[in-house]
C-alpha cells in the first residue's frame, strides 16, 4: 500500500538553529499538510496546502515556518530558528481529494527535539 | 477553531469488553473521521463518516454521528489487547476550508 514517508525519524538541533523536515506524500495526492503533537496532548493542525500554495495556516504557524513543494515529490517544513516549544513530533499527511476533508494518510513523523 | 473534543481522556477495559469513545464539535460539519495512533506512531484513519450518515460499521467498529447534538461515538465491540491505543476525532469545518481538526484523543487499555 502507498505510504507517506517523512524524514528524519529525530533531529535534535540548537536552539535558533534552521531545521528542515521532509516528507514525500502519496504520488497522486493533491492536499497536502503539516500537524504536529507534543508529547501525549493533541494533534495540532500546522498548514495545508494545495495547487502549490497554502490553503490555510493556523496561529502556530508563525514566520519561522515555512512550507515548500520544491518539486513533485517532496513537500518539506522548514523552521527558521528554532524555539524550545517547537520541540515535538511533526506529521506530514496527504490526501487524494477530490474534495477537502478527505481521508488523511499521515506519515511515521519527525520527532523534533530543541536544545 | 473547529476541533473535536474526545471523551473519557482514558479508558481501561479487560479483552473482550466494548469501548465507547465519544467525541463533540462546535460547528458544522461536512464529514467526522476517527484516527488510531499507536504510541510515537503517526495516526492510522479507521473510519469517515458523513454528515448525512447517522451509523457506520467497519468490522469491529461502530460509528454514530448526531448532528443535532454535534457528537460522535465509536463502538469497538469484544476488544482485544492490540486495540491499545489512542483514537483520534477528526472534524472538518465548512467555515475553516475543510481542513482536518483533531482533538485530545482517547487513550485506551485493553488488559488481556
Amino acid at each position: 500500500e502507498p505510504e507517506v514517508t517523512q524524514t528524519p525519524s529525530h533531529q535534535v538541533t540548537q536552539m535558533g538553529q534552521e531545521v528542515i523536515l521532509r516528507c514525500v506524500p502519496i504520488s497522486n495526492h493533491l492536499y497536502f499538510y503539516w500537524y504536529r503533537q507534543i508529547l501525549g496532548q493533541k494533534v495540532e493542525f500546522l498548514v495545508s496546502f494545495y495547487n502549490n500554495e497554502i490553503s490555510e495556516k493556523s496561529e502556530i504557524f508563525d514566520d519561522q515556518f515555512s512550507v515548500e513543494r520544491p518539486d513533485g515529490s517532496n513537500f518539506t517544513l522548514k523552521i527558521r530558528s528554532t524555539k524550545l516549544e517547537d520541540s515535538a513530533m511533526y506529521f506530514c499527511a496527504s490526501s487524494g481529494g477530490p474534495t477537502w476533508g478527505e481521508k488523511l494518510f499521515f506519515g511515521s513523523g519527525t520527532q523534533l527535539s530543541v536544545l | 477553531s473547529q476541533q473535536g473534543e474526545e471523551d473519557p481522556q482514558a479508558l481501561s477495559i479487560q479483552e473482550g469488553e466494548n469501548a465507547t469513545m465519544n467525541c463533540s464539535y462546535k460547528t458544522s460539519i461536512n464529514n467526522l473521521q476517527w484516527y488510531r495512533q499507536n504510541s510515537g506512531r503517526g495516526l492510522v484513519h479507521l473510519i469517515l463518516i458523513r454528515s448525512n450518515e447517522r451509523e457506520k460499521h467497519s468490522g469491529r467498529l461502530r460509528v454514530t454521528l448526531d448532528t443535532s447534538k454535534k457528537s460522535s461515538s465509536l463502538l469497538i465491540t469484544a476488544s482485544r489487547a492490540a486495540d491499545t491505543a489512542s483514537y483520534f476525532c477528526a472534524t472538518d469545518a465548512l467555515d475553516n476550508n475543510n481542513d482536518m481538526r483533531f482533538g485530545a484523543g482517547t487513550r485506551l487499555t485493553v488488559k488481556p
